[in-house]
């Protein structure tokens, strides 16, 4: 049963443009949420994050939107540049559980064209 | 500050070897959690241990396996190898449990390949 999902392989944009990244969860008790950014050959580094009390947060060209309703989250990245191409995790954490252990998604590749 | 280092970066094993990976956390980080990734399910949750102590277990056979030494240097084994378990093996620290309070730092991997 997955509990983070992330349904796009993959997305291709244009330098310059919007990437809109979605991700979906069924776990009511997940209660805070993080994108990774993955490289080939690197590990997963924290991209930004976001409580369930809130709706939005943003931190320069990233901005997380949660929709606790719908149970679910997206990351724009405006603009989106070529360096942002990599692969890109959902994940979540259950209300009361410790940061040892996070849900994720399978993950979306994100491909920036010049 | 050095990051997460894990050791072997790439190794190859037969079915039915065991292997044994290493992991040294952020100095000053007690919290080391193991990941596996592979294409067709992404990053799964081994398990996670702080203070010498499994705190939680993912959903994987008893064959996996791991400890955690009193530096917080941690190792994971995988025995009775399949080749199903071939994947990125990531490694992951943090401060400290409790309530979420930050993000995970993860080690470049170690890739397993079980011929």
């Amino acid at each position: 049963d997955q509990q983070v999902k992330q349904n796009s392989p993959s997305l291709s944009v244009q330098e310059g443009r919007i990437s809109i990244l979605n991700c979906d969860y069924t776990n009511s008790m997940f209660d805070y949420f993080l994108w990774y950014k993955k490289y080939p050959a690197e590990g997963p580094t924290f991209l930004i994050s976001i409580s369930s009390i809130k709706d939005k947060n943003e931190d320069g060209r990233f901005t997380v939107f949660l929709n606790k309703s719908a149970k679910h989250l997206s990351l724009h990245i405006v603009p989106s540049q070529p360096g942002d191409s990599a692969v890109y995790f959902c994940a979540a954490s259950a209300k009361g559980g410790s940061n040892y252990k996070l849900t994720f998604g399978k993950g979306t590749l994100l491909t920036v064209n010049p | 500050k050095a990051g997460v280092t894990q050791t072997p970066r790439y190794l190859i094993k037969t079915r039915g070897q065991q292997v044994t990976l290493s992991c040294s956390p952020i100095s000053g980080h007690r919290s080391v959690s193991w990941y596996q990734q592979t294409p067709g399910q992404g990053l799964q949750f081994l398990f996670e241990y702080f203070s010498e102590t499994q705190r939680n277990k993912g959903n994987f056979p008893g064959r996996f396996s791991g400890r955690q030494f009193s530096n917080s240097r941690s190792e994971m084994n995988v025995s009775t190898l399949e080749l199903g378990d071939s994947a990125l093996y990531l490694c992951a620290s943090s401060l400290s449990g409790g309530t979420y309070t930050g993000e995970l730092f993860f080690g470049e991997g170690s890739r397993l390949t079980v011929l």
